[in-house]
Order: C-alpha cells, then structure tokens, then sequence
C-alpha cells in the first residue's frame, strides 16, 4: 500500500534553532517528492520539489535531501523564525502521475 | 487577481441538501483537483481533471460530483450532503502533473 509516514508527529524548538523533519514512503513507482508549508487556515504552499535524480534541494532556509534508496527524505530548517510554525508535509507522486500521496504532517511550533 | 481562489470560505449546510464549492484559476494551469483535509489524515483526493471536459477520480470520490466546461474553473458538487462531508475542502492546479500545484485557501464546510 501507497503510504507516506512522517516523524515526528509535532515539534517545538526555540527561534533561531535548526530542525530536521523525516518523511518515509512506500509508494512505488516514484515519481518525485514534495514538501508543503501550512499555515494554520491556510493552503499548503510548495517549498520543494524532487524527482527521482535529485539527492538535495534549497529554497532560502529550508534545504531537503531524498535517499531514493531507502525510501526517505528530509527537510533542514536553518535559523528558525517565529513565522516557521505551521504544518509540513510531506507529499509523494506516483510515475503514472494519477495520484499524490499526503503525509499526515508535522506541526512545527518556533517559541521566542 | 491572479491565483486560485475559493469560494465560499466558509459554508454551513444542512444533511440532504445539495451543495457546490467554487474553485477558479488565472493560470489557464491544464490541471485542477480537489482534496479533502480531515484531523487525522492527509489530503485526501477526491477528483482531478487534467484538461477542460476531462475528469477523474481520486480516492474518495462517492458524494461528489465535478464538472470542467472551462480550463479555469472546476466546481465541486456534494449533490446530497451528508455529516461525514464535513471537512475543509481545497482545490489545487498545476500546469502538469508533476509540476508544483498552487492550492486555494480552503472552504470549511460544515453539514449539520
């Protein structure tokens, strides 16, 4: 089964700490792997986009890494910000390009 | 404006009662899909449409209806509400399928 775990469930570090959040998937075959930021009331808004080739990607603080092999992927925040609590998720697709695969996510809380 | 944008933001409605989200994109985007986001779960697909006149489903697609006259617009029909249809609702497009998808900012729905 398609599948898309994500650790840990909720995280609170303080502002200026880095974090690291893990996504596991089982889907097969892959296509590429996602990360989304969700604000609280908001839509998810894209921070990354990987496909199969790709071992790491940036965009400004948030850096992810995808181990094909293993089936796992990472994303780094640097120098958290109060404005990083939100939820992030972690989002595979399928090469047949008819689904996208949600992770539950990870509730990310930055404290002064 | 250019975007994606929802409407209703927020819509209460009574069991049995047929009920349509409006979703409407300024990008001509070929692709538009709709998800469901529930505590517990990951978005969930319901229906996506890869061209005008051209629709799926997703994963949970019973008690929901969709049409595509137009490339930009993509409304969702619940055509018998029901309580377990209570959810936020949010609709995406991309340009391609393995492209990054712009999301809307959500309709809570509530059936009561």
């Amino acid at each position: 089964k398609n599948q898309v775990e994500q650790s840990p469930q909720s995280l609170i570090i303080l502002e200026g700490k880095n974090c690291t959040l893990q996504c596991n998937y089982t889907v097969s075959p892959f296509s590429n792997l996602r990360w989304y930021k969700q604000d609280t009331g908001r839509g998810p808004v894209s921070l990354t986009i990987m496909t199969f080739s790709e071992n790491t990607k940036s965009n400004g603080r948030y850096t992810a890494t995808l181990d094909a092999d293993t089936k796992q992927s990472s994303l780094h925040i640097t120098a958290s910000q109060l404005s990083d609590s939100a939820s992030y998720i972690c989002v595979v697709g399928n090469q047949a390009g008819t689904a996208l695969i949600f992770g539950k996510g990870t509730t990310l809380s930055v404290s002064s | 404006d250019a975007g994606i944008t929802q409407s209703p933001r927020y819509k209460i409605t009574e069991t049995g009662r047929q009920v349509t989200l409006m979703c409407h994109q300024t990008w001509s985007h070929s692709y538009m899909f709709w998800y469901r986001q529930d505590l517990g779960h990951g978005l969930r697909l319901i229906y996506y449409s890869a061209a005008a006149d051209i629709t799926d489903k997703g994963e949970v697609p019973d008690g929901y209806v969709v049409s595509r006259s137009k490339t930009e617009n993509f409304p969702l029909t619940l055509e018998s509400a029901t309580r377990s249809q209570t959810s936020v609702y949010f609709c995406a497009s991309s340009a391609d399928r393995d492209t990054e998808a712009f999301f809307g900012q959500g309709t809570r729905l509530t059936v009561v």
